[in-house]
């Protein structure tokens, strides 16, 4: 069974940029065949999908993000992160790591193993 | 304001059926798959539904799922008070290459 755990900052500055780490366990992200992915969700939000990273370094940020996100992987440790610069009130959410669906399908864009979650607050 | 619309809430009795619809446009659900999500209070989202009707292994077949069209439907039948959560719609927006997700339909079991 795969497991992420999201962890880093819970309190970040405004214009200051938010990093987040999820750690995978049960499953290798080197061993390929999925994308590794960030979403968030406001306080009494929907979800909102911020990206995704290939073990070999391949990304995709939503277009909605996209200047302001950097996803990278650290195979050597399963862990893969977030980084997002500048942030303002407006990114305060709980932010979600996931494994996406199987990375050779069309139908990649569901999620089926999620972390628990980290509240990122910015505030100064 | 969402590229998917669900209706915000839902409601139904104990053992009883309920649907919950998310529309949207030939761009996202008319020619992509859907995927659906029960997110209980406090907790991170659960997939239901992948590939537009298809369950994950463990997710008992009280649900399912259908499209036609640029709408789709979560189906639950024989409600349990532990379904009471809110539910998401997602798939990917060919026009905005992007996933998109609707706002969430929070079901109450009566």
């Amino acid at each position: 069974q795969v497991q992420l755990q999201e962890s880093g900052p819970g309190l970040v500055k405004p214009s200051q940029t938010l990093s987040l780490t999820c750690t995978v366990s049960g499953g290798s992200i080197r061993s390929g065949g999925y994308f590794w992915n960030w979403l968030r969700q406001r306080p009494g939000q929907g979800l909102e999908y911020i990206g995704y990273i290939y073990y070999t370094g391949s990304t995709y940020y939503s277009p909605s993000l996209r200047s302001l996100v950097t996803i990278s992987v650290d195979t050597s440790k399963n862990q893969f992160s977030l980084r997002l610069n500048s942030v303002t009130a407006a990114d305060t959410a709980v932010y979600y790591c996931a494994r996406g669906g199987e990375s050779h399908r069309l139908s990649w864009y569901y999620f089926d193993f999620w972390g628990p979650g980290a509240l990122v607050t910015v505030t100064s | 304001q969402s590229v998917l619309t669900q209706p915000p809430s839902v409601s139904a009795a104990p053992g009883q059926k309920v649907t919950i619809s998310c529309s949207g446009s030939s761009s996202n659900i008319g020619s992509n798959f859907l995927s659906w999500y029960q997110q209980l209070p406090g907790t991170a989202p659960k997939l239901l539904i992948y590939e537009t009707n298809k369950r994950p292994s463990g997710i008992p077949d009280r649900f399912s799922a259908s499209k036609s069209g640029t709408s789709a439907t979560l189906g639950i039948t024989g409600l349990q008070t532990g379904d009471e959560a809110d539910y998401y719609c997602g798939t990917w927006d060919s026009s905005l290459s992007a996933v998109v997700f609707g706002g969430g339909t929070k079901l109450t079991v009566l």
